[in-house]
């Protein structure tokens, strides 16, 4: 079946220092969509990518999705206390969704 | 608008008991999904509903869960009998447009199995 794998599992920044999480499927997707996840709370949509090369930015983030359809990172910009969480990948195939394992953001200010 | 709405909040059961848990997506939703999340890990797609019909089923564990929607709106999740592995927080979300449109979560079910 459709495997998601997504790196890395931690992520300790000091704030203002830049934060990426990359996120790899075995195979190619019809989409990819980033959630974030706040400690005690549930996932909160970030953005979905369609389109191969794909690349989407808001304020500080930047999402790409890669030519092939099988990987896509998230890259954050002079990280904040508020960017605190976990970063969720899903991928949607041709019948599965499925979400990547997450990477846990640490931001110490 | 009102978002996904998920009863009970907590739960703690013995193994080998049963337990139900409700949702309520966002008006006009037509897809529904449950989710498993054990602590520490990404959410586990359960299943997935079209209005009231099975889209995804294939990560339900169906001698223990099962889980229905009734009349394309409401729906619940149900185990029995509960193991220790069953802890974990059950998530509720629905969506538009299935798989090509975002999923709105509802605050979830924490479960624990003593």
């Amino acid at each position: 079946g459709q495997q998601v794998m997504q790196i890395p599992q931690y992520q300790h920044v000091q704030e203002g220092e830049d934060f990426t999480t990359y996120c790899n499927s075995s195979t190619t997707l019809s989409n990819i969509q980033w959630y974030k996840q706040r400690p005690g709370g549930h996932p909160v949509f970030l953005i979905q990518l369609v389109k191969s090369g794909e690349v989407k930015k808001q304020k500080r983030l930047t999402f790409q999705f890669g030519e092939a359809k099988k990987n896509s990172s998230l890259h954050i910009t002079a990280t904040q206390t508020t960017d605190v969480g976990t970063y969720f990948c899903v991928g949607a195939g041709s019948y599965q969704l499925t979400f990547g394992k997450g990477t846990k953001l640490s931001v110490i200010p | 608008e009102a978002g996904v709405a998920q009863s009970p909040r907590y739960k703690i059961i013995e193994k080998r008991q049963s337990v139900a848990f409700w949702c309520n997506p966002i008006s006009g939703h037509a897809t529904l999904y449950w989710y498993q999340q054990i602590l520490g890990q990404g959410p586990k797609l359960l299943i997935q509903f079209q209005n009231n019909g099975v889209v995804d089923d294939s990560q339900l564990p169906k001698d223990r869960f099962s889980a229905e929607r009734l009349k394309g709106v409401d729906s619940t999740l149900k185990i029995q009998p509960a193991k220790l592995e069953d802890s974990a927080v059950y998530l509720c979300a629905s969506s538009s447009r299935g798989k090509m449109s975002e999923q709105y979560f509802g605050p979830g079910t924490r479960l624990t199995v003593t």
